[in-house]
């Protein structure tokens, strides 16, 4: 079965710095992996997804998550944090049957001033 | 820039009524969803549909639920008789075609409080 995990339910950083939410994955087949983030209050909002390709993404905001195949890994990163980037983040895989997503469990990251 | 609306944004029901949780998808999107967010856990997935069929529904979909596209651009979710634990935030999302490629747009959600 398809799943994703993020081990870290909070990640804490200071404004500026760099930023790494975690996320590892189990699939039959080809990984299709997303990243969302949600703001309080508000819906899933879709940063980037990996399909094929360079294992380095870009997305949204600023934000990038490398895909390592050996690993089973897609973590999200960023090079400069910035507290506007204070939200959860969700790491989503596709079932194989493509209709629907798998969640993690969610990171709420937190960037302090 | 189209986005997936939803209403109402917070609806409040007493224990065995009927609810419909409305969703307006992306206008030239085929594929929608469901997904619900009980408070404090992951999102999990409920239905899909397309084509006015349901494609694949998760064991949480009972026959409490259901799912219809009255016309050509709300797609909803009803629950026939509410229980406590179907408390959670509900998001509908869509997709312009298979999953798999293409990622999914979600709305801003209903949360929905049964009493």
């Amino acid at each position: 079965a398809q799943s994703v995990a993020q081990p870290e339910d909070q990640v804490n950083v200071a404004e500026g710095n760099p930023l790494t939410v975690k996320c590892t994955y189990s699939v039959s087949g080809n990984p299709y992996l997303f990243w969302y983030v949600q703001y309080p209050n508000r819906g899933l909002q879709f940063l980037l997804k990996y399909i094929t390709g360079d294992n380095l993404v870009k997305g949204s905001y600023g934000f990038e998550a490398e895909f390592n195949k050996s690993q089973t890994s897609f973590h999200l990163k960023k090079p400069s944090a910035l507290v506007s980037d204070s939200a959860l983040y969700f790491c989503a895989v596709r079932d194989i049957s493509f209709n629907k997503f798998y969640f993690g469990s969610g990171t709420k990251l937190n960037v302090k001033p | 820039e189209p986005e997936v609306t939803q209403t109402p944004s917070h609806q409040v029901t007493q224990m065995g009524q009927e609810v419909i949780l409305r969703c307006v998808p992306i206008s030239n999107h085929l594929y929608f969803y469901w997904y619900r967010q009980i408070l404090g856990q992951k999102v999990e997935f409920l239905v899909s549909f397309y084509n006015n069929e349901i494609s694949e529904k998760s064991e949480i979909f009972d026959d409490q639920f259901s799912v219809e596209r009255p016309d050509g651009s709300n797609f909803t979710l009803k629950i026939r008789s509410t229980k406590l634990e179907d408390s959670a935030m509900y998001f509908c999302a869509s997709s312009e075609r298979v999953a798999g490629v293409n990622e999914q747009f979600f709305g801003p959600g209903t949360r929905l409080t049964v009493l």
